[in-house]
């Protein structure tokens, strides 16, 4: 169980377009997604925290406009990079997270889209 | 700000040799730590989770232990093989999951 999907699992744009992302939970229920991005050889760095149905929190330093997220469903969140440019090119990971239970507040991790902005 | 180290940044063993992964943390206000594997390229496979209130967790060759009061965790991983050579995170949540670096691990055949 807990199974959190993401699609395209790759992607390459040309600078200047957008690109969508989803973030499906498979077989539960999450109130609230989050959006990670990854650089080569670095850690995971949280980008935005989703809620269903309400504005998405964005941490600092990362732009709201550029980076669009919508979660519209319990079980579908996505992230829109408007405008890409080659220095968006990163790993994109999403995690969606229980809403209650013995493991309240784990965070279940889809498998990452790669995308390459040329 | 929670801040997450990892240490060793990399390991490099024999196979069945024993491995202890590091990681230490500033705010012991936690819900809980969770260690994360990763390959190369991929995403994250979660190995254990451990709630604020307990003390350790494990799982087959995995042992996680958690003292919150220091702010530390430890990841063992016992008579290791090529196939756990892979990138270790640790992160731990207060509403939101703060990664460490990570530790890469290669276990030499």
């Amino acid at each position: 169980g807990a199974v959190v999907s993401q699609h395209p699992s790759w992607v390459i744009c040309k600078s200047g377009t957008s690109v969508k992302i989803e973030c499906r939970s498979l077989d539960f229920q999450a109130t609230t997604m989050f959006w990670y991005r990854q650089f080569p050889k670095q850690s995971l760095m949280l980008m935005a925290t989703s809620n269903e149905g309400s504005k998405a929190t964005y941490e600092q330093g990362v732009e709201k406009d550029k980076f669009l997220i919508n979660h519209a469903s319990l079980t579908l969140s996505t992230l829109t990079v408007t405008s890409a440019h080659p220095e968006d090119s990163s790993f994109y990971i999403c995690s969606a997270q229980t809403t209650g239970g013995t493991n309240s507040y784990e965070q279940y991790f889809g498998p990452g889209t790669r995308l390459t902005v040329t | 700000k929670q801040e997450v180290t990892q240490i060793p940044a990399a390991l490099s063993v024999p196979e069945g040799e024993n491995l202890v992964l590091n990681c230490s943390f500033t705010d012991s206000a936690i819900y809980n730590l969770q260690w994360f594997r990763q390959d190369p390229g991929k995403g994250l496979t979660s190995l254990l989770l451990i709630q604020s209130s307990q003390r350790e967790q494990t799982s087959g060759r995995l042992n996680a232990s958690l003292d919150k009061s220091s702010g530390r965790s430890t990841l063992y991983i016992a008579a290791s093989q090529p196939g756990d050579s892979a990138t270790y995170l640790c992160a731990v949540s207060a509403h939101k999951l703060s990664f460490g670096a990570g530790t890469t691990v290669t276990v030499r055949a």
